[in-house]
């Protein structure tokens, strides 16, 4: 009965590859947000969006892409990943933007 | 420039006794502020929140402070257990102009046994 869950929960891949990452939450939010946390813990939001329609999009390269579907869903996608990429991505929701919001388990990016 | 910060980067507290984690926060205009616990390996967890009008907020063996003069947030935590080891975020939603919380650097709590 998992609130935020988030496919696939670790991820290793050569660079230069593709590779999305999907995110679903079952709590009726209207927001959905994606955060990526580097090695020292720092979390930093990379994107949200509010009823489908992207609201935040942080400086972030333009190989990520994010997709909603629907409000439910949030999928991020990656073009010709870096080793720089190399993180934990986490997918969260909140009923209203910029309040409490309720995260996923992670997935755990490995760039080779 | 605007940050959410913290003083202590990790803490180490005996089973049983209290624990304090502070924050400090620079933006005047932020009216929400949450604290967060991450477990190894697993997502940030909501512990306890506090808005602007309001000083001080008690949860179940959690309290937070908030000192708006000073731009100050404390997370106290009583009787400390072993599953209380984890890492502490406080975040801050900035009113104006942009609806997003933004993430201090989190301490590291270690509950010795």
């Amino acid at each position: 009965d998992t609130a935020v869950s988030q496919t696939p929960k670790y991820l290793v891949t050569q660079m230069g590859n593709d590779k999305s990452i999907k995110c679903e939450q079952n709590l009726g939010h209207d927001t959905m947000y994606w955060y990526k946390q580097d090695s020292k813990k720092f979390l930093k939001i990379m994107f949200s969006y509010n009823n489908k329609e992207l609201i935040i999009n942080e400086t972030v390269p333009n190989r990520f892409s994010p997709k909603s579907p629907d409000k439910a869903h949030l999928n991020l996608h990656i073009n010709s990943l870096e080793l720089g990429d190399s993180a934990v991505y986490f997918c969260a929701s909140s009923q209203v933007n910029g309040e409490t919001q309720y995260f996923g388990p992670g997935t755990r990016l490995l760039v080779l | 420039g605007e940050s959410v910060g913290l003083h202590l980067p990790t803490l180490s507290v005996q089973e049983g006794d209290n624990s304090i984690i502070n924050c400090a926060y620079s933006n005047s205009a932020s009216d929400y502020f949450i604290w967060y616990k991450q477990e190894s390996g697993k997502g940030p967890q909501f512990i306890i929140d506090i808005r602007s009008n309001m000083d001080k907020r008690q949860g179940q063996r959690v309290t937070v402070l908030l000192n708006k003069t000073v731009k100050h947030l404390s997370l106290q935590i009583a009787a400390t257990q072993p599953g209380d080891s984890a890492v502490y975020f406080c975040a801050e939603n900035r009113a104006y102009g942009n609806e997003k919380l933004t993430f201090g650097t989190g301490t590291r709590l270690t509950i010795i046994p």
